[in-house]
């Protein structure tokens, strides 16, 4: 149980385009969804934390409209980057939880990620 | 804001030998959790310790946790070529997501 699903698992877009990036909970309800991105050989930085039916919480330095997100369903969240440049080339990865607000006790679970490369 | 500090960044050792790898984080935690990440693919989630437990086993791995000096170490007995990858710890306190450290990169030669 507890599957987190990404598509693409990769993408290549041309610089100025739009890339959506989906990330589903295929056996459960994410109350709560965060986006991550990690650049090569670095570590996973959080991008943003989205509750089901209201609007993300931007991490400091991280542009909320160039980074849209949707978190419109219990089992969907998507990541758009828009007017991408070739800096945004990056493997961003989401993570669901079933538990809103309180405790994170319980780990979040992770999808494969995904791979963006802007050309 | 990135809270766990692992080290060593970079660890090479024989295949059969032992990988001990450590995190240290700032503040106080829920919990501590390391999770494995082979070369462009996701993360695969390896143990949690809670803060009030110390010690714990899972298979070849060995996970400690100090509270007192924020701190905690993976060991990995008798290395396999297939545990070469990235490591990271990762905390939550409070209401926070998991905040990762910046890994330790592990290379077991055959």
């Amino acid at each position: 149980g507890a599957v987190v699903s990404q598509h693409p698992s990769w993408v290549i877009c041309k610089s100025g385009t739009s890339v959506k990036i989906e990330c589903r909970s295929l056996d459960f309800q994410a109350t709560t969804m965060f986006w991550y991105r990690q650049f090569p050989k670095q570590s996973l930085m959080l991008m943003a934390t989205s509750n089901e039916g209201s609007k993300a919480t931007y991490e400091q330095g991280v542009e909320k409209d160039k980074f849209l997100i949707n978190h419109a369903s219990l089992t969907l969240s998507t990541l758009t980057v828009t007017s991408a440049h070739p800096e945004d080339s990056s493997f961003y990865i989401c993570s669901a939880s079933d538990r809103g607000g309180g405790s994170w006790i319980s780990e979040q679970y992770f999808g494969p990620g995904t791979r963006l490369t802007v050309t | 804001s990135q809270q766990g500090e692992e080290d060593p960044q970079a660890l090479s050792i024989q295949e059969g030998e032992n990988a001990t790898m450590n995190c240290s984080y700032k503040t106080s935690i829920n919990n501590l959790q390391w999770y494995r990440q082979n070369s462009g693919r996701g993360l695969v989630h390896l143990i949690l310790i809670r803060s009030n437990e110390r010690e714990k086993h899972s298979g070849r791995l060995r996970v400690t946790l100090d509270t007192s000096k924020k701190s905690s170490s993976l060991l990995i007995t008798a290395s396999r070529a297939a545990d070469t990858a990235s490591y990271f710890c990762a905390t939550t306190s409070g209401n926070t997501p998991l905040v990762f450290g910046k890994g330790t990169r592990l290379s077991v030669i055959a």
